[in-house]
């Protein structure tokens, strides 16, 4: 496996289950994101985690639980979702220093009913 | 606080046609210039990046873009568009925290190729 890698690539899910989303990188960085892109909004930025621990939290609901075991893993948890949180889940990784660019896996696709 | 603007929502071009995506920055320090595309159910891929230097900029797949800082934007152009090149295309700016580079992308700008 090269690059970013998401799994599952789908899931559909109903609002009182609990599943977990999971990133991968194999670059070697020490930087990871989430981004949540739904139909007609920019991407935007959940969660992020240098070093494995967590810098940023964009104001998101507690029912997403971010997880970095280390810094090649990342996961996102669900629990108790909402119709409204049906969207494409993008996972993002970095070398954690200044004018690094961002490398994107190819998101999990979220239905929740 | 930064923000994009990509003023064109859909774009259609013929095969064969020359292209330009426009992008507008907010930002208050030199930025720091992506533009990204995005294949239908896929991720973002990097097209190219402006950090400082020269101000065209190449990138992958034939595509440049140029930095006009009077003019606060960072147009993506292509001489010749490819039917491949259909896709969703995404300009970002980057924001240095001192712990990690938070991305603000635009509302991206959807390109139609037409044969």
């Amino acid at each position: 496996e090269t690059g970013v890698t998401q799994t599952p690539r789908h899931l559909v899910m109903g609002m009182t289950n609990k599943k977990s989303l999971k990133c991968e990188q194999h670059l070697g960085h020490n930087a990871m994101y989430w981004y949540k892109q739904s139909a007609k909004k920019p991407l935007e930025l959940m969660f992020v985690y240098s070093l494995e621990e967590r810098v940023e939290n964009n104001s998101v609901p507690s029912r997403f639980s971010p997880e970095c075991p280390n810094s090649s893993h990342l996961f996102l948890h669900l629990h108790t979702l909402q119709p409204e949180d049906s969207a494409l889940y993008l996972c993002a990784s970095s070398q954690d220093r200044d004018r690094e660019t961002q490398y994107f896996g190819p998101g999990t696709r979220l239905l929740v009913l | 606080a930064q923000s994009v603007t990509q003023p064109d929502i859909h774009i259609t071009v013929s095969e064969g046609a020359s292209l330009e995506l426009r992008c507008n920055y907010s930002y208050g320090a030199t930025p720091y210039l992506f533009w990204y595309v995005q294949s239908p159910g896929q991720g973002l891929q990097l097209l190219l990046k402006y950090f400082s230097g020269d101000t065209l900029v190449q990138g992958i797949k034939g595509f440049e873009a140029e930095f006009k800082r009077s003019q606060s934007s960072f147009n993506l152009r292509k001489p010749s568009v490819h039917w491949s090149d259909a896709a969703e295309y995404f300009c970002a700016v980057a924001r240095w925290t001192g712990t990690a580079s938070k991305l603000t992308f635009g509302t991206g700008t959807r390109l139609q190729v037409t044969l």
